[in-house]
């Protein structure tokens, strides 16, 4: 069984660009949670998608969207980037909706925005 | 919206001794989750305990056992026998049996000297 993986590790982007970053979920789940963590804070969530379709959503902007694919691995997609976007962004899969205590996290993607 | 405080930004014990760490957190739900996650330096966030807010029995794994106090909103980790590897950051966050969207505090970082 595979955990949660992210990719890439590090990116490094100039503000007004465009990024994409990658959640491969843990074997068998088809829920998939992002979160922004900025330095010294706590992880806020961004959106959350179930069965590819968006389930909730933080407060977030709407240039932060995501898919979520047939194989349930997901991308979180942030337009026209500024320098407060930069931080560390995770995901984190589950079994299934209503199942907090089952949220497994993939070791992040760190990203700088200059 | 639920709201979790966690008032110390730093905490310092000596190997082999205890230490406990305070959150607190706000909200009307009744059926509810809280956790505590661990985020050493390689930023991958591990379940260190949960507990369901149905659940009077204080949760408890290995070294690390919780306080809850549901009427007061109160939820600290006991951390037993301290190693050199628990140092870490810790954060508590709180999640609803609708969804698996986790709340977190800013953190508590945990420092165990020798």
């Amino acid at each position: 069984e595979t955990g949660v993986t992210q990719s890439p590790t590090h990116l490094i982007k100039t503000r007004g660009q465009q990024v994409t970053l990658r959640c491969s979920s843990q074997s068998g789940h088809n829920t998939v949670s992002w979160y922004q963590q900025a330095l010294g804070q706590g992880p806020q969530f961004i959106f959350q998608y179930y069965r590819e379709e968006e389930n909730g959503r933080g407060n977030f902007p709407p240039r932060f969207s995501g898919l979520q694919f047939p194989n349930y691995s997901s991308e979180l997609n942030v337009n026209a980037l500024e320098l407060d976007d930069s931080a560390l962004y995770l995901c984190a899969s589950s079994l299934s909706l209503g199942q907090p205590y089952e949220q497994y996290f993939g070791p992040g993607t760190r990203l700088t925005v200059t | 919206a639920q709201t979790v405080t966690q008032s110390q930004p730093e905490m310092s014990v000596q190997e082999a001794e205890t230490v406990t760490l305070s959150c607190t957190y706000d909200t009307s739900e009744s059926d509810y989750y809280l956790f505590w996650y661990k985020q050493p330096p390689s930023r991958q966030m591990i379940l260190v305990i949960r507990q369901e807010a149905y659940k009077q029995q204080n949760a408890t794994e290995n070294r690390f056992s919780v306080n809850f106090q549901k009427a007061a909103k109160s939820f600290s980790l006991k951390i037993s026998d301290s190693q050199l590897g628990d140092a870490a950051m810790y954060f508590c966050a709180f999640g609803t049996g609708t969804a698996s969207k986790l709340t977190f505090g800013t953190g508590t970082r945990l420092q165990v000297t020798l």
